[in-house]
Protein backbone atom coordinates (compact mmCIF):
# COMPACT_ATOMS: atom_id res chain seq x y z
CA UNK A 1 0.00 0.00 0.00
CA UNK A 2 1.35 3.47 -0.80
CA UNK A 3 -0.74 5.07 1.81
CA UNK A 4 -2.12 8.61 1.33
CA UNK A 5 -0.19 9.96 -1.47
CA UNK A 6 0.11 13.62 -2.85
CA UNK A 7 0.70 15.98 -5.88
CA UNK A 8 3.01 17.94 -6.54
CA UNK A 9 4.73 18.03 -3.68
CA UNK A 10 6.01 21.30 -4.50
CA UNK A 11 4.30 24.25 -6.52
CA UNK A 12 4.92 28.32 -7.24
CA UNK A 13 1.65 29.82 -8.30
CA UNK A 14 1.46 33.45 -9.37
CA UNK A 15 -1.51 35.60 -7.63
CA UNK A 16 -4.79 35.03 -9.74
CA UNK A 17 -3.96 31.40 -11.37
CA UNK A 18 -5.36 28.39 -10.74
CA UNK A 19 -4.42 25.11 -9.20
CA UNK A 20 -5.52 21.83 -8.30
CA UNK A 21 -4.12 19.36 -5.44
CA UNK A 22 -4.40 15.57 -6.07
CA UNK A 23 -5.10 13.32 -2.95
CA UNK A 24 -5.53 9.57 -3.18
CA UNK A 25 -5.39 6.70 -1.05
CA UNK A 26 -5.66 3.00 -1.71
CA UNK A 27 -6.58 1.68 1.63
CA UNK A 28 -10.18 1.48 0.87
CA UNK A 29 -10.90 4.65 3.54
CA UNK A 30 -13.99 6.38 4.13
CA UNK A 31 -13.29 9.63 4.75
CA UNK A 32 -11.03 12.00 3.29
CA UNK A 33 -9.91 15.73 4.69
CA UNK A 34 -7.61 18.73 3.56
CA UNK A 35 -5.57 20.87 6.17
CA UNK A 36 -3.70 23.33 5.78
CA UNK A 37 -0.27 23.99 8.06
CA UNK A 38 0.63 27.79 8.64
CA UNK A 39 3.78 28.80 10.92
CA UNK A 40 2.00 29.82 14.30
CA UNK A 41 -1.12 28.64 13.23
CA UNK A 42 -1.10 24.74 13.74
CA UNK A 43 -2.90 23.05 11.47
CA UNK A 44 -6.44 23.73 9.75
CA UNK A 45 -9.47 21.97 8.72
CA UNK A 46 -10.64 23.27 5.10
CA UNK A 47 -12.76 20.73 3.89
CA UNK A 48 -13.82 17.34 4.29
CA UNK A 49 -15.56 14.18 2.59
CA UNK A 50 -17.40 11.99 4.91
CA UNK A 51 -17.87 9.43 2.19
CA UNK A 52 -18.07 9.00 -1.38
CA UNK A 53 -20.24 11.93 -3.07
CA UNK A 54 -20.27 14.02 0.41
CA UNK A 55 -18.02 17.47 0.70
CA UNK A 56 -18.49 19.64 3.87
CA UNK A 57 -16.78 22.74 4.80
CA UNK A 58 -13.90 22.96 7.78
CA UNK A 59 -12.83 25.82 9.62
CA UNK A 60 -11.19 27.80 6.84
CA UNK A 61 -13.00 27.01 3.21
CA UNK A 62 -12.82 30.34 1.72
CA UNK A 63 -11.28 30.16 -1.99
CA UNK A 64 -11.12 26.41 -1.95
CA UNK A 65 -13.19 24.30 -3.83
CA UNK A 66 -13.40 20.39 -3.29
CA UNK A 67 -14.33 17.22 -5.43
CA UNK A 68 -14.86 13.77 -4.07
CA UNK A 69 -14.26 12.39 -7.21
CA UNK A 70 -14.38 8.64 -5.85
CA UNK A 71 -13.87 6.75 -3.10
CA UNK A 72 -9.93 6.88 -3.13
CA UNK A 73 -9.39 10.57 -4.77
CA UNK A 74 -10.25 14.09 -3.34
CA UNK A 75 -8.78 17.09 -4.80
CA UNK A 76 -8.51 20.88 -4.00
CA UNK A 77 -8.66 23.65 -5.95
CA UNK A 78 -7.45 27.30 -6.27
CA UNK A 79 -9.52 29.33 -8.40
CA UNK A 80 -7.69 32.02 -7.93
CA UNK A 81 -4.54 32.06 -5.96
CA UNK A 82 -3.87 34.93 -3.23
CA UNK A 83 -0.56 35.06 -1.41
CA UNK A 84 -2.91 34.51 2.05
CA UNK A 85 -2.82 30.43 0.39
CA UNK A 86 0.63 29.99 0.30
CA UNK A 87 1.10 27.31 2.84
CA UNK A 88 1.73 23.69 3.68
CA UNK A 89 -1.24 21.46 2.50
CA UNK A 90 -2.47 18.06 3.63
CA UNK A 91 -4.46 15.57 2.60
CA UNK A 92 -5.82 12.90 5.13
CA UNK A 93 -7.89 9.80 5.23
CA UNK A 94 -9.79 7.67 8.11
CA UNK A 95 -10.92 3.57 7.71
CA UNK A 96 -14.14 2.83 8.06
CA UNK A 97 -15.17 1.68 11.98
CA UNK A 98 -15.41 3.78 14.77
CA UNK A 99 -11.83 4.23 15.05
CA UNK A 100 -11.48 7.51 12.64
CA UNK A 101 -8.13 7.71 13.25
CA UNK A 102 -6.77 10.11 10.68
CA UNK A 103 -3.29 9.09 8.55
CA UNK A 104 -1.61 12.06 6.45
CA UNK A 105 0.53 12.38 3.06
CA UNK A 106 3.34 14.00 2.28
CA UNK A 107 2.07 17.49 2.39
CA UNK A 108 2.03 19.85 -1.12
CA UNK A 109 4.19 23.27 -0.47
CA UNK A 110 2.00 25.80 -1.93
CA UNK A 111 4.13 29.54 -2.70
CA UNK A 112 1.92 32.09 -4.04
CA UNK A 113 3.64 35.46 -4.99
CA UNK B 1 -14.99 26.21 19.38
CA UNK B 2 -12.32 23.72 20.61
CA UNK B 3 -9.39 25.28 21.78
CA UNK B 4 -6.23 22.76 22.01
CA UNK B 5 -3.15 23.92 24.11
CA UNK B 6 0.10 22.28 23.70
CA UNK B 7 3.07 23.15 26.77
CA UNK B 8 5.35 23.82 26.18
CA UNK B 9 5.95 25.25 22.93
CA UNK B 10 10.02 23.79 22.83
CA UNK B 11 11.72 21.43 25.03
CA UNK B 12 15.73 20.68 24.69
CA UNK B 13 16.49 17.51 26.94
CA UNK B 14 19.92 15.59 26.87
CA UNK B 15 19.24 11.96 25.62
CA UNK B 16 18.54 9.47 28.09
CA UNK B 17 16.13 12.18 29.80
CA UNK B 18 12.42 10.61 30.68
CA UNK B 19 10.00 13.83 29.07
CA UNK B 20 6.44 14.63 29.58
CA UNK B 21 4.46 16.62 26.74
CA UNK B 22 1.01 18.25 27.90
CA UNK B 23 -2.02 18.93 25.89
CA UNK B 24 -4.65 20.49 27.22
CA UNK B 25 -8.37 21.40 25.54
CA UNK B 26 -11.47 23.24 26.05
CA UNK B 27 -14.43 20.95 25.23
CA UNK B 28 -14.77 17.30 26.47
CA UNK B 29 -17.21 16.14 24.87
CA UNK B 30 -14.58 14.22 22.78
CA UNK B 31 -14.46 11.37 20.09
CA UNK B 32 -10.63 10.66 20.60
CA UNK B 33 -7.54 12.29 20.74
CA UNK B 34 -4.28 11.77 18.25
CA UNK B 35 -0.56 12.31 19.22
CA UNK B 36 1.60 12.76 15.96
CA UNK B 37 4.88 13.13 15.19
CA UNK B 38 6.18 15.75 12.58
CA UNK B 39 9.63 15.80 11.34
CA UNK B 40 10.77 19.13 9.27
CA UNK B 41 9.73 19.44 6.23
CA UNK B 42 7.35 15.72 6.06
CA UNK B 43 4.00 14.61 6.84
CA UNK B 44 2.53 14.17 9.90
CA UNK B 45 3.00 10.26 11.47
CA UNK B 46 0.57 9.12 13.86
CA UNK B 47 1.61 7.57 16.78
CA UNK B 48 -1.25 6.99 20.09
CA UNK B 49 -4.84 7.17 19.21
CA UNK B 50 -6.56 7.43 22.37
CA UNK B 51 -10.63 6.68 22.33
CA UNK B 52 -12.65 8.79 25.04
CA UNK B 53 -13.42 5.74 27.04
CA UNK B 54 -9.99 4.84 27.13
CA UNK B 55 -7.58 6.62 29.92
CA UNK B 56 -4.15 5.55 28.16
CA UNK B 57 -2.75 4.05 25.57
CA UNK B 58 1.07 2.44 25.06
CA UNK B 59 3.49 1.77 22.22
CA UNK B 60 7.38 0.80 23.15
CA UNK B 61 8.76 3.94 25.07
CA UNK B 62 5.97 6.08 24.23
CA UNK B 63 2.52 6.43 26.70
CA UNK B 64 0.15 8.43 26.55
CA UNK B 65 -2.77 9.54 28.82
CA UNK B 66 -6.20 10.79 28.78
CA UNK B 67 -8.02 12.76 31.60
CA UNK B 68 -11.35 13.56 29.62
CA UNK B 69 -13.15 15.08 32.58
CA UNK B 70 -10.12 17.82 33.41
CA UNK B 71 -9.29 18.33 29.55
CA UNK B 72 -5.75 17.08 29.55
CA UNK B 73 -3.61 15.04 27.97
CA UNK B 74 -0.13 14.11 28.07
CA UNK B 75 2.71 12.22 26.26
CA UNK B 76 5.25 10.51 27.84
CA UNK B 77 8.69 9.54 26.26
CA UNK B 78 11.22 7.55 28.03
CA UNK B 79 14.92 7.50 27.60
CA UNK B 80 14.80 9.98 24.78
CA UNK B 81 16.96 9.64 22.30
CA UNK B 82 18.11 12.24 19.17
CA UNK B 83 16.16 10.40 16.85
CA UNK B 84 13.16 11.94 18.79
CA UNK B 85 13.76 15.16 17.84
CA UNK B 86 10.92 15.99 15.97
CA UNK B 87 7.44 18.26 16.80
CA UNK B 88 4.83 16.46 18.34
CA UNK B 89 0.87 17.63 17.97
CA UNK B 90 -2.00 16.93 19.83
CA UNK B 91 -5.09 16.42 18.40
CA UNK B 92 -8.62 16.38 19.18
CA UNK B 93 -11.49 14.49 17.16
CA UNK B 94 -15.01 15.10 17.00
CA UNK B 95 -15.78 12.03 15.31
CA UNK B 96 -15.64 12.01 11.76
CA UNK B 97 -15.85 15.22 11.11
CA UNK B 98 -12.81 17.31 12.37
CA UNK B 99 -9.65 17.08 14.09
CA UNK B 100 -8.61 20.22 15.92
CA UNK B 101 -4.88 20.58 16.68
CA UNK B 102 -2.76 22.35 19.30
CA UNK B 103 0.60 23.90 17.26
CA UNK B 104 2.91 21.40 18.90
CA UNK B 105 6.11 21.03 21.21
CA UNK B 106 9.47 21.32 18.85
CA UNK B 107 11.57 18.75 20.99
CA UNK B 108 15.29 18.35 20.93
CA UNK B 109 17.27 15.48 22.33
CA UNK B 110 20.88 16.14 22.48
CA UNK B 111 23.23 13.47 21.96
Amino acid sequence: NAGVTQTPKFQVLKTGQSMTLQCAQDMNHNSMYWYRQDPGMGLRLIYYSASEGTTDKGEVPNGYNVSRLNKREFSLRLESAAPSQTSVYFCASTPPGSSYEQYFGPGTRLTVT
Amino acid sequence: KQEVTQIPAALSVPEGENLVLNCSFTDSAIYNLQWFRQDPGKGLTSLLLIQSSQREQTSGRLNASLDKSSGRSTLYIAASQPGDSATYLCAVGAGYSTLTFGKGTMLLVSP
